[in-house]
């Protein structure tokens, strides 16, 4: 069992539909990440969410870090083939050393 | 340019070959992981390294052998490589702990046959 469980774990959409990707977990973090990784690359980062009930705007994208620091999600609006990608959320704990603790993966296609 | 360079990308190697992984970064960071990707398993963190001389085993270190006696490397080495281990391995680093943002290599593709 992992300590962060995203849903979905496969997504395929056509362009311009909106979906929501879903970061879960019973523990608290103090911080968490989203990362977007694409084909014989490293993960790169999209955003930090540090204060329950953040919400962050990325253009068509939208983090929110719940108010209890155990759960996030990201929102994509009409999303786009360049959209596509594995989402990676990722949790900082403090007492544990700082690692960064990352979920599963969301795997995203959007076809045009 | 600021980046995190892995060697070899792609490696097959046979059960009990000792190889070593290298990783270097130009960034001057503290913080430094080592994470085995497989599917539908997310990154998982082997070993990490807080500072020279400083390293601390992750969710799955069993295997592996870490060590960090200059700031800029963190090799991964396996000492005794099993089929189990053929996984797609990232490194990363972060100027320190906490929420900062972790610059990820390209990875390592690794076969044990």
């Amino acid at each position: 069992t992992q300590l962060l469980e995203q849903s979905p774990q496969f997504l395929s959409i056509q362009e311009g539909e909106n979906l929501t990707v879903y970061c879960n977990s019973s523990s608290v973090f103090s911080s968490l990440q989203w990362y977007r990784q694409e084909p014989g690359e490293g993960p790169v980062l999209l955003v930090t969410v540090v204060t329950g009930g953040e919400v962050k705007k990325l253009k068509r994208l939208t983090f929110q870090f719940g108010d209890a620091r155990k759960d996030s999600s990201l929102h994509i609006t009409a999303a786009q083939p360049g959209d596509t990608g594995l989402y990676l959320c990722a949790g900082v704990k403090r007492n544990a050393g700082n690692m960064l603790t990352f979920g599963g993966g969301t795997r995203l296609m959007v076809k045009p | 340019e600021a980046q995190v360079t892995q060697n070899p990308r792609y490696l097959i190697t046979v059960t009990g070959k000792k190889l070593t992984v290298t990783c270097s970064q130009n960034m001057n960071h503290e913080y430094m992981s080592w994470y085995r990707q497989d599917p539908g398993l997310g990154l998982r963190q082997i070993y990490y390294s807080m500072n020279v001389e400083v390293t601390d085993k992750g969710d799955v270190p069993e295997g592996y052998k870490v060590s960090r006696k200059e700031k800029r490397n963190f090799p991964l080495i396996l000492e005794s490589p099993s089929p189990n281990q053929t996984s797609l391995y990232f490194c990363a680093s972060r100027i320190t702990g906490g929420g900062t943002e972790a610059f990820f290599g390209q990875g390592t593709r690794l076969t044990v046959v």
